[in-house]
């Protein structure tokens, strides 16, 4: 079965920096790779996907690349802001319609310091 | 409206009780997921159902017993609770792509 790690644990950085998260997984038929986002007590909420059929999205100041061959993925967060500060998680699945599994990673506790 | 929305938000029970957690989504999805989230945050697939059906079950014990009466709700009865069983449970509902997620219950045994 699927199982995606995810690194690192925990993340602080200044506001204004950049901040990096990286995600590896293990099946070769994983095609979605979303990027969720957790406020503390808030449920987790999708910020940013990417299919396997492109290599980088970008939306405003995150973006998503994937290397399929060495089956890994980013989160990247520019010019980081307070608000940013989160529990993010990675995942992995298959597009598919009949109750195929999301799998997360461990995620990472991102903090920004102002 | 909400999309996905479970209840109760807040459990506290004694060890040893059985509870339920119901789950509901208006979105016309046909997958559902129960997730277990611990005090680490790690976000745990228990049970996946499609159209009302069992599909992955990731070896949870038995005590855990989702029920589907149609494919817009996806409840889960937990029989004599432990300690261990406190988390966060997440309900989510999904068709190909993003997972919508209800707003958490806390289950803390006490």
């Amino acid at each position: 079965g699927e199982n995606v790690e995810q690194h690192p644990s925990t993340l602080s950085v200044q506001e204004g920096d950049s901040a990096v998260i990286k995600c590896t997984y293990s099946d070769s038929a994983s095609n979605y790779f979303p990027w969720y986002k957790q406020e503390l007590g808030k449920r987790p909420q999708l910020i940013i996907d990417i299919r396997s059929n492109v290599g980088e999205k970008k939306d405003q100041r995150i973006a998503v690349t994937l290397n399929k061959t060495a089956k890994h993925f980013s989160l990247h967060i520019t010019e980081t802001q307070p608000e940013d500060s989160a529990v993010y998680f990675c995942a992995a699945s298959r597009w598919v319609e009949y109750g195929n599994k999301l799998v997360f990673g461990a995620g990472t506790i991102l903090r920004v310091k102002s | 409206d909400t999309a996905v929305s479970q209840t109760p938000k807040y459990l506290v029970t004694q060890m040893g009780n059985d509870k339920s957690i119901k789950c509901e989504q208006n979105l016309g999805h046909d997958t559902m997921y129960w997730y277990k989230q611990d005090s680490k945050k790690f976000l745990k697939i228990m049970f996946s159902y499609n159209n009302k059906e069992l599909i992955i079950n990731e070896t949870v014990p038995n005590r855990f017993s989702p029920k589907s009466p149609d494919k817009a709700h996806l409840n889960l009865h937990i029989n004599s609770l432990e300690l261990g069983d406190s988390a966060v449970y997440f309900c989510a509902s999904r068709r190909g792509g993003e997972a919508f997620f209800g707003q958490g219950t806390r289950l803390t045994v006490v």
